[in-house]
């Protein structure tokens, strides 16, 4: 099993629309778990912290269930500009970062 | 504004030559990391350093080198050794090592001729 697993897409969704990504992890001692954006031939910029209980930023809810080991990204509303690829990073318990490879959004008009 | 450079944005050399890869971060960071992103692929950890003076492989260090002379500056070396170097190459920072999240610098895209 790879150790962080995103499906890659591409999610083709309309403007308005609510989309959700999922993303697996192997190590069942991980300690932290991030969203970061990736635009194209862009560097990743950091899009939210994943915790426990669950977080919301405006339109992004990020949501951690550690008993199957899976992160959530959920984007309500979803405008054009959130046309990007969303990784998802694990830290796998005492070691550098995990990137996933990333699942690309576009959204329409 | 603090944050994290990176130069060239873009670079290219001849095969069999090295090249440096500059990094500087003005966030007073302890963690820094060098990642390589091909084409629809992740990241892939080079090298990191927890602190001055210290640094560790990563994933795929085999034909680069780096140094952490200055806390601010962490810059990669990519020799000839390496034999796909043409690559993005991202540098990032971290406030402590491992669980922060990293912040990166917009990289620079090797291509080797």
């Amino acid at each position: 099993r790879k150790e962080v697993e995103q499906d890659p897409g591409p999610f083709n969704v309309p403007e308005g629309a609510t989309v959700a990504f999922n993303c697996t992890y192997s190590n069942s001692a991980s300690q932290s778990f991030f969203w970061y954006r990736q635009d194209c031939r862009k560097e990743p910029k950091l899009l939210m912290s994943v915790y426990s209980s669950g977080n919301e930023d405006g339109r992004f809810t990020a949501q951690l269930n550690r008993a199957s080991q899976y992160i959530s990204l959920l984007i309500r509303d979803s405008k054009l500009s959130d046309s990007a690829t969303y990784l998802c990073v694990v830290n796998p318990s005492g070691t550098a970062l995990i990137f996933g490879k990333g699942t690309t959004l576009s959204v329409s008009s | 504004d603090g944050g994290i450079t990176q130069s060239p944005k873009y670079l290219f050399r001849k095969e069999g030559q090295n090249v440096t890869l500059s990094c500087e971060q003005n966030l007073n960071h302890d963690a820094m990391y060098w990642y390589r992103q091909d084409p629809g692929q992740g990241l892939r950890l080079i090298y990191y350093s927890q602190i001055v003076n210290d640094f560790q492989k990563g994933d795929i260090a085999e034909g680069y080198s780096v140094s952490r002379e200055k806390k601010e500056s962490f810059p990669l070396t990519v020799t000839s050794a390496q034999k796909n170097p043409t690559a993005f190459y991202l540098c990032a920072s971290s406030p402590g090592f491992p669980y922060n999240e990293q912040f990166f610098g917009p990289g620079t895209r090797l291509t080797v001729l």
